[in-house]
Formats: structure tokens, sequence, C-alpha cells
């Protein structure tokens, strides 16, 4: 079974810019969670979507923003760049059979954003 | 505010020695725990969990401990292997929420 893909691997933008970052969950995962990884400070949550809705949302501004495919496919979006939106984001997808169920992650390789 | 932390950003082992990487949370609604572990340019990858009707779970050379009072978990690795050095993150989970928590990470070296 493929495990979860991000893409792109690594992308350069400038401040200003926008910028959307794909990933494809394991088949028959419904639940998609996006997480920003910097030095020092960890897996920071950013959102969850499961069947196409977003329901839970952790404390990053509106900037960024996600939606999720009838596929399950999952995209994030960041607008206008800060410098600080340089880190790693992953993204993890989980069966999420139900609503309160406990479910792994699998984490994809990431998409490593520099802002310039 | 960090609800999970790992208060050891590193830690450097002997070949074949035990390894006890620490975690700590705050939030007493937790009650499912996870550790994760990180290679370089790859995703965090499952490696144990618990949940919070027990205090220990093994799996291998992995044992996971909780401490529900004092808030605190631990994950031993014996004995350790240098294929075991990357960084480990531990996460915590509420029972009525999707979202998972994660510590700041432990980056282990096993010295050979």
């Amino acid at each position: 079974k493929a495990g979860v893909t991000q893409t792109p691997r690594y992308l350069i933008k400038t401040r200003g810019q926008q910028v959307t970052l794909s990933c494809s969950p394991i088949s028959g995962h419904r639940s998609v969670s996006w997480y920003q990884q910097t030095p020092g400070q960890g897996l920071q949550f950013l959102f969850e979507y499961f069947s196409e809705t977003q329901r839970n949302k952790g404390n990053f501004p509106g900037r960024f923003s996600g939606r999720q495919f009838s596929n399950s496919r999952s995209e994030m979006n960041v607008s206008t760049l800060e410098l600080g939106d340089s880190a790693l984001y992953l993204c993890a997808s989980s069966l999420a059979a139900s609503i309160s169920s406990y479910n792994e992650q699998f984490f994809g390789p990431g998409t490593r954003l520099t802002v310039l | 505010d960090q609800q999970v932390k790992q208060n050891s950003p590193s830690l450097s082992v002997q070949e074949g020695r035990i390894s006890i990487l620490n975690c700590d949370y705050t939030n007493s609604m937790f009650d499912y725990f996870l550790w994760y572990k990180k290679y370089p340019a790859e995703g965090p990858t499952f490696l144990i969990s618990i949940s919070s009707i027990k205090d220990k779970n093994e799996d291998g050379r992995f044992t996971v401990f909780l401490n529900k009072s004092a808030k605190h978990l631990s994950l031993h690795i014996v004995p350790s292997q240098p294929g075991d050095s990357a960084v480990y993150f531990c996460a915590a989970s509420a029972y009525t929420g999707n979202q998972f928590y994660f510590g700041t990470g432990t980056s282990l070296t096993v010295i050979p």
C-alpha cells in the first residue's frame, strides 16, 4: 500500500507570495491533518479534515487555509508569505473510522518551504 | 501554550544500554499517547502508543510507561542500537478530539 505523498518536496518563495501544498493520503484514509515543524517548536497542528470538512483547527492565522477533496486528497494554502513561515510542512493521514476513535497517524515526508 | 513537553532536546547513550526519553503533559483530558520516531528528510513514523487505561505497553525493545498522576510518560529502548538514532516525538490526544499535540522532540544519539 502506498504511503502518504506530499508535493512538492521543496519550495522556495519570496515574502508576499502565496503557496499551495498538496497531500495524498493512504488509500482508504479519510482524515488528513497538517502540521508545521520548525526548530525548537516541534510539530504545531494546523488543521484536520475529514470527509471534506475541517474538523479541527490549530492556532494559526487566517493566512493558512486548507481543503479536502472527495478523494481525500488535501491541499494547504498559505497566502502573503512571511519569513517566519519557513518550515517543514507535514501531512498525516489516518483511517478515522469514526469521529471519536483513536487513530494512528501516518506521515508523509513533508514539504520544505523556504521564504526569502 | 505547549501542552506536551519534552524537556531534553538531546540524549546520548552507548550502544547496548538503555535509552529513556521523557515527556510531560499538562492537559488532564489527554488519554491517548503516542511516540513517533523521525529520521532527517523523512516524516515521523509511529513507534508505540498507550491509552490511559494502561500504565505500560511493550513492543519488542520499546516500552512506554504512563504515570497519570504525574502527567508523565517515558519511552524505554532496551538495548539501544545505532539505528535508533533519530528524533523522538511524543504526542497526546483526548478521546473527544482528533487533534494530536506534539512535544518538541528529543534527539537520541546511540554511540557504537
